[in-house]
């Protein structure tokens, strides 16, 4: 069984479109994440949601929405997507919400190509 | 704020040692170790959370240095499949604005050769 999972696994579309990244884990962890691992492979927390509440919002584009309808499930909706918006985005999860105190669990990634 | 490892890159023959270390310029609360092969997921290592600490994991270790505000990740008589790039994740001590959050290093790409 997969513990993180992330669809698609791959997205390639044009500058301007909406797309959406859905993630859902069946870990029963409390507290969710994204993160955007750029081609240089920085690895950078975008947000963190703990039992559907959003916890940490960094400073990205309002064009970024996260949404999580339940503890299980972390979707993210990106409007008018730009050139810089490529990278890889990574979904986890972790027990409770002490980021720095538990183990984090990462999905396998989608990579999103904006041409 | 985003914590400093060293080296960048390293090369390695089958059963050769070696250390990475991680720097942050803000008091820690914890240091994570993670290793992500090439197209995949990170995948975790471990977790030092008391300063002084240290963990292993088979031949993998680590140690945390409350007061240097660093941690080293040794890895003894590597394999191929040790192979990846690893990166460190710090918490800073809460308090300090960073309370839940991980800040990765820009990772250190380990490369081990038969």
């Amino acid at each position: 069984d997969t513990a993180v999972s992330q669809t698609p696994k791959y997205l390639v579309t044009q500058m301007g479109n909406d797309k959406s990244i859905k993630c859902e884990q069946n870990l029963g962890h409390d507290t969710m994440y994204w993160y955007k691992q750029d081609s240089k492979k920085f690895l950078k927390i975008m947000f963190s949601y703990n039992n559907k509440e959003l916890i940490i919002n960094e400073t990205v584009p309002n064009r970024f929405s996260p949404k999580s309808p339940d503890k299980a499930h972390l979707n993210l909706h990106i409007n008018s997507l730009e050139l810089g918006d490529s990278a890889v985005y990574f979904c986890a999860s972790s027990q409770g919400a002490l980021a720095g105190a538990e183990e984090q669990f990462f999905g396998p990634g989608t990579r999103l190509t904006v041409l | 704020q985003q914590p400093v490892q060293s080296p960048q890159a390293v090369i390695l023959r089958e059963g050769e040692d070696a250390v990475i270390n991680c720097s942050s310029s803000k008091a820690l609360y914890s240091v994570h170790w993670y290793r992500q092969k090439h197209g995949e997921a990170p995948v975790f290592l471990m977790i030092l959370l008391k300063g002084g600490e240290q963990k292993g994991h088979d031949k993998i270790s680590a140690s945390f240095n409350e007061k240097k505000q660093q941690s080293s990740l040794y890895l003894t008589a590597s394999q191929l499949s040790y192979s990846g790039t690893y990166f460190c994740g710090t918490e800073n001590i809460r308090g300090s604005g960073n309370t839940g959050k991980l800040i990765f290093g820009q990772g250190t790409t380990l490369q081990v050769k038969p």
